[in-house]
């Protein structure tokens, strides 16, 4: 069964710390896997996106990893800012899908302090 | 930002109520698809269109219904609604396959509904 599981559920750190979220998946085959960004209220916009060849990829204080052998990704947060208070999302691909199907973890709910 | 509409933002309405959920996109996507997502829970498929006059369920069942008679438009329909039909509504579109990126898809901001 396709899963995605997130680490922790919930985070809360204060303005100016790093941080990092953890994803496991057990998508296959693998295509891609995104990370996505929902405050609330709204819908999820994607941070990046990562291949099963690239192991890092980064977008300004957001860096995502990709272990596609032990299937599993993180994402570091540099420097919080308060705006950063959002749910996280891991979003994983399969290969083949002509629908573009996704498999959403449940996201990790960061609150970052002043 | 993705060009993706949906309208209303939040509803609050009465159980046996008939409701239409608006979604639009400005982009020409021929993929579109509607997720119900519940607070700390992931979001779940309920319906997808491959295209115009196209419409599949997804992964959860729903007692929604769609319908795609333009490219840009995709609305979601509650015959009767129910208390158990209280959650959050978000609609997507994806453009053209990007190979190993897949089909990169776009969120509108969401309905909230609520049925008393």
């Amino acid at each position: 069964k396709n899963q995605v599981e997130q680490s922790p559920q919930s985070l809360i750190i204060l303005e100016g710390k790093n941080c990092t979220l953890q994803c496991n998946y057990t998508v296959s085959p693998f295509s891609n896997l995104r990370w996505y960004k929902q405050d609330t209220g709204r819908g999820p916009v994607s941070l990046t996106i990562m291949t099963f060849s690239e192991n890092t990829k980064s977008n300004g204080r957001y860096t995502a990893t990709l272990d596609a052998d032990t299937k599993q990704s993180s994402l570091h947060i540099t420097a919080s800012q308060l705006s950063d208070s959002a749910s996280y999302i891991c979003v994983v691909s399969d290969r083949g899908s002509t629908l573009g199907r996704l498999y959403f973890g449940r996201g990790t709910q960061l609150t970052v302090w002043p | 930002e993705a060009d993706i509409y949906q309208t209303p933002r939040y509803l609050v309405i009465g159980t046996g109520k008939k409701i239409t959920l608006e979604c639009s996109q400005t982009m020409g996507h021929d993929k579109m698809y509607w997720y119900q997502q519940d607070p700390g829970m992931e979001l779940h498929l309920i319906h997808y269109s491959y295209g115009v006059n196209s419409t599949e369920k997804g992964d959860l069942s729903s007692e929604s219904t769609v319908s795609r008679i333009r490219t840009e438009h995709f609305p979601l329909t509650l015959e009767s609604a129910r208390p158990s039909h209280t959650s959050q509504y978000l609609c997507a579109s994806s453009g053209p396959y990007r190979g190993l990126l897949g089909y990169e898809q776009y969120f509108g901001p969401g309905t909230r509904l609520t049925v008393t």
